[in-house]
């Protein structure tokens, strides 16, 4: 069974820096591009961020708010992927997902999803 | 950026009822375009692909059309368990975005 689980999320002051990790288990997560999505309070989902597989060099991709401040990474020996949060605004307030992503029928497609872990950025 | 749009925002309908959902894209997405349903407190699942494909385990009742910008999600008889938020999504150019949702509550 696939499982994500993601942790790190927590309050944390304007211009402060929060890491988030995520436990992947049940698939083969070397192979797999991940990606993160969020979702602020009571909103709809935000696309943040991606990382191809290192088999094709590990290359992340990034929103334009979040670009130049937040840093995808993975370790695919720690079965683990991270969100390094940096610089952070009240407008990154969200619940953060970790997800996998698969190619179905030719399309990039967000098939496995985490419980997600809330971001509080506040004074 | 791909903008998306969904219409309606939100619909209230009935058990039994048939919904009808849709996503315009500001530039055409080809078929890369995926619906996702949310529950309340609850991560977003896929349940269309490729704009027409459905996702195993998901009911038949759910099905998906379109291509290039105008796409539909349709639920052809609501049960109570559809009751949820949706949305669309395209993974046809960086950055991937999603439509705004569409929250079909209970008449």
């Amino acid at each position: 069974e696939v499982q994500l689980v993601e942790s790190g999320g927590g309050l944390v002051k304007p211009g402060g820096s929060l890491r988030l990790s995520c436990a992947a288990s049940g698939f083969g997560l070397s192979g797999t591009w991940m990606n993160w999505v969020r979702q602020a309070p009571g909103k709809g989902l935000e696309w943040v961020g991606r990382i191809k597989a290192e088999a094709g060099g590990g290359a992340t991709d990034y929103a334009d708010p979040v670009k130049g401040r937040f840093t995808i990474s993975r370790d695919d020996s720690k079965k683990a992927l991270y969100l390094q949060m940096n610089s952070l605004k009240t407008e990154d307030t969200a619940v953060y997902f970790c997800s996998a992503l698969s190619t179905w029928g030719g399309v990039i497609v967000i098939s496995y999803w985490g419980q997600g872990t809330l971001v509080t950025v506040s004074s | 950026d791909i903008q998306l749009t969904q219409s309606p925002s939100s619909l209230s309908a009935s058990i039994g009822d048939r919904v009808t959902i849709t996503c315009r894209a500001s530039q055409s997405t080809g078929n890369y375009l995926n619906w996702y349903q949310q529950k309340p407190g609850k991560a977003p699942k896929v349940l269309i692909y490729a704009a027409s494909s459905l996702q195993s385990g998901v009911p038949s009742r759910f099905s998906g059309s379109g291509s290039g910008t105008d796409f539909t999600l349709t639920i052809s008889s609501l049960q109570p368990e559809d009751f949820a938020t949706y949305y669309c999504q395209q993974s046809y150019t960086i950055p991937w975005t999603f439509g705004q949702g569409t929250n079909v509550e209970i008449k």
